[in-house]
């Protein structure tokens, strides 16, 4: 079963607007809760990352939004450009490393 | 820095055939793992080491071996290739602990005809 699940699997967001990916996770033990992007060809890369102690967490365009009660968390991306352009992950681990990765989101920004 | 190299980066196999795929870090990580990435699925954890001489399965270990002589090294094995491996491979590391950073090669892509 899918430990973390992840939508959309596509999104199509206009130059200048907000890509917005969502994630839900079931197992309470999760701490450590990080975005990667990936570019085709390319090995996934950490893009941002929140322990759930803290409800967000921003890095320039890219937000975390963390909601412990609902075991949801959601990556936002403003001001969305062309090179934006990206498979996007999100995941969870608890003690040990040992990450859970949902299905990956397809993000494609039209100039 | 070369940071986590994977070869070879393309390879095809017959239904029968076995393989070694190669995967080294030069990050004196502790923490090293193969992890397969299909369409709609996602990256499913295949094994991973903790160390040196430490293996352990992860999500979808069957039809694969690993092994773990050094620190660097972390080789991972298809015995008898099938369809179903075709796949894009992807070995990470990262120092052992809570919320660490896993650094990605750059894949290995597998197809078994």
């Amino acid at each position: 079963q899918q430990q973390v699940k992840q939508s959309p699997q596509s999104l199509i967001v206009q130059k200048g607007g907000i890509s917005i990916i969502n994630c839900a996770y079931e197992n309470t033990a999760f701490d450590y809760f990080p975005w990667y992007q990936q570019f085709p060809g390319k090995g996934p890369a950490l893009l941002i990352a929140i322990r759930p102690d803290v409800s967000e967490k921003k890095e320039g365009r890219f937000t975390i939004s963390f909601n412990k009660s609902a075991k949801q968390f959601s990556l936002h991306i403003m001001d969305s450009q062309p090179g934006d352009s990206a498979t996007y992950f999100c995941a969870a681990s608890s003690t040990g490393n040992q990450f859970y990765f949902g299905t990956g989101t397809s993000l494609t920004v039209i100039p | 820095n070369a940071g986590v190299t994977q070869t070879p980066k393309f390879q095809v196999l017959k239904t029968g055939q076995s393989m070694t795929l190669q995967c080294a870090q030069d990050m004196n990580h502790e923490y090293m793992s193969w992890y397969r990435q299909d369409p709609g699925m996602g990256l499913r954890l295949i094994h991973y080491s903790v160390g040196a001489g430490i293996t352990d399965q992860g999500e979808v270990p069957n039809g694969y071996n690993v092994s773990r002589s050094t620190t660097e090294d972390f080789p991972l094995r298809l015995l008898s290739a099938a369809p179903s491996q075709t796949s894009v491979y992807f070995c990470a590391s990262s120092y052992r602990g809570e919320g660490t950073e896993a650094f990605f090669g750059q894949g290995t892509r597998l197809t078994v005809v």
